[in-house]
């Protein structure tokens, strides 16, 4: 089975940036979605968008909450998707996970161990 | 966007004893529903896919059945280590969204 490791949390302030990776192995990365989903503290699961695969031209869908402050992207060439989250507010602070799909509208078939982003002054 | 109600919120049960999540969905999202099993300070695992479909790796105890706006997990004989909140999920339309979870206890 593939693994997924995020690296790129920590903490940040309201209104700046970071950017989260997720570098894949043991798996044809290119050929799959690549998803992101966090998990607020004391709440539950929530998927913030995914890249399709470059068969698809790695076009991305978002969640109405991070659309236009988060972006998704992918570099097949080093097994690798990113995570550009700008303009963070302190909601989003949770613990980002990333995760594969087979295919757009599927399941997530394996997930990360997730990274902890934690937006405050 | 498709809200999931999952019940009950949460359950706590006896070693081999059984419990039964339900997943209702406020449309219907045919057989586009997964379930995932959550431990504390753990990524999710996969479950069961496409409401009934088995996952390799996954003991024979946990069972999905459902279609249309209800669907259920069903964990029998559970174990200790089944004690964690479980997730269902539905990719049939965007934004992909999740029940709220159903934390199981073991007692």
């Amino acid at each position: 089975e593939g693994q997924l490791v995020e690296s790129g949390g920590g903490l940040v302030q309201p209104g700046r940036s970071l950017r989260l990776s997720c570098t894949a192995s043991g798996y044809s990365f290119g050929d799959y979605v690549l998803s992101w989903v966090r998990q607020t503290p004391g709440k539950g699961l929530e998927w913030i968008g995914f890249v399709r695969s470059r068969a698809y031209d790695a076009t991305p869908e978002y969640a109405a909450s991070v659309k236009g402050r988060f972006t998704i992207s992918r570099d097949d060439s080093k097994s690798s998707a990113y995570l550009q989250m700008d303009n963070v507010k302190t909601e989003d602070t949770a613990v980002y996970y990333c995760c594969s799909n087979a295919a757009a509208g599927s399941q997530f078939d394996f997930w990360g161990q997730g990274t902890l982003v934690t937006v405050s002054s | 966007d498709i809200v999931l109600t999952q019940f009950p919120d949460f359950q706590s049960v006896t070693p081999k004893g059984k419990v039964a999540i339900t997943c209702h969905a406020s449309q219907s999202i045919g057989s586009s529903l997964h379930w995932y099993q959550h431990k504390p300070g753990q990524s999710p695992k996969l479950l069961i896919k496409y409401a009934s479909q088995s996952i390799s790796g996954v003991p024979s105890r946990f069972r999905g059945s459902g279609s249309g706006t209800d669907f259920t997990l069903t964990i029998n004989s559970l174990e200790a280590e089944d004690s964690a909140t479980y997730y269902c999920h539905q990719s049939r339309s965007l934004p992909w969204t999740f029940g709220q979870g159903t934390r199981v206890e073991i007692k």
